[in-house]
């Protein structure tokens, strides 16, 4: 079974801290994708990455960086230098394989909420 | 980018009153549509799948006589929460699939009194 878990609950840092959120999945299938999302307290998802199973190069984006560790089932994302406007919710989600053609369902994690002060 | 509609995006209605939130991709042509649900403070759940044309496809525990869902046309989805009672009060998101990608919807905030 297809599993993501999010063990951080909440962080709270100050501006300019470096921050890194934590992802482990599980799943049997070696053909799967996995995502970061972002959720500000208007609700709508934002969408940050998404990676495949059989790319596991780092990257980076600006302040954000992700590392994908097949060996550990990991998909940690880091934000460096942190400011007021990261707050908000982070997910990170499961998808196995294509269905129909297209993505297959999402399986998120419970989210970690990031609160980053001035 | 891809844009996926939600409407409403509020609504308040009463206890064992029907409501019907409808997602439309409006760019693009969407096989496959889902429908989540999260509650306060918690993570999205999967609640059914559907593609157009066919019968939706829900998730355990979830009551298929009770969120009725019909994917009519490749551009719109609509999620029916019938005889709704304060326990279904929560934040209902849409994703819209075409081959490739995944969108979400801004989601829809429903709250039964």
């Amino acid at each position: 079974a297809q599993k993501v878990t999010q063990a951080q609950t909440e962080i709270s840092v100050v501006e300019k801290e470096d921050v890194t959120l934590d992802c482990v999945y599980e799943t049997r299938d070696t053909t799967y994708y996995l995502f970061w999302y972002k959720q500000p307290p208007s609700g709508e998802l934002v969408f940050l990455i998404r990676r495949n199973s059989f790319d596991e190069q780092n990257e980076i984006s600006g302040r954000y960086s992700w590392n994908f560790q097949k060996s550990t089932s990991s998909f940690n994302f880091t934000i460096t230098a942190s400011q007021v406007v990261d707050s908000a919710v982070y997910f990170c989600a499961l998808s196995e394989g294509l269905f129909s053609g297209g993505y297959n369902k999402l399986i998120f994690g419970a989210g970690t909420r990031l609160a980053v002060h001035p | 980018g891809a844009v996926v509609s939600q409407h409403p995006s509020r609504v308040i209605c009463k206890s064992g009153t029907s409501v019907k939130i409808e997602c439309r991709s409006l760019d693009f042509q969407a096989t496959t549509m889902f429908w989540y649900r999260q509650f306060p403070k918690q993570s999205l759940m999967l609640m059914a799948t559907s593609n157009e044309g066919s019968k939706a496809t829900y998730e355990q525990g979830v009551e298929k006589d009770k969120f009725l869902i019909n994917h009519a046309s490749l551009t719109l989805s609509t999620l029916t929460v019938t005889s709704a009672h304060p326990e279904d009060s929560s934040f209902y998101i849409c994703s819209a699939s075409p081959l490739t990608e995944q969108y979400f919807g801004p989601g829809t905030r429903l709250t039964v009194t």
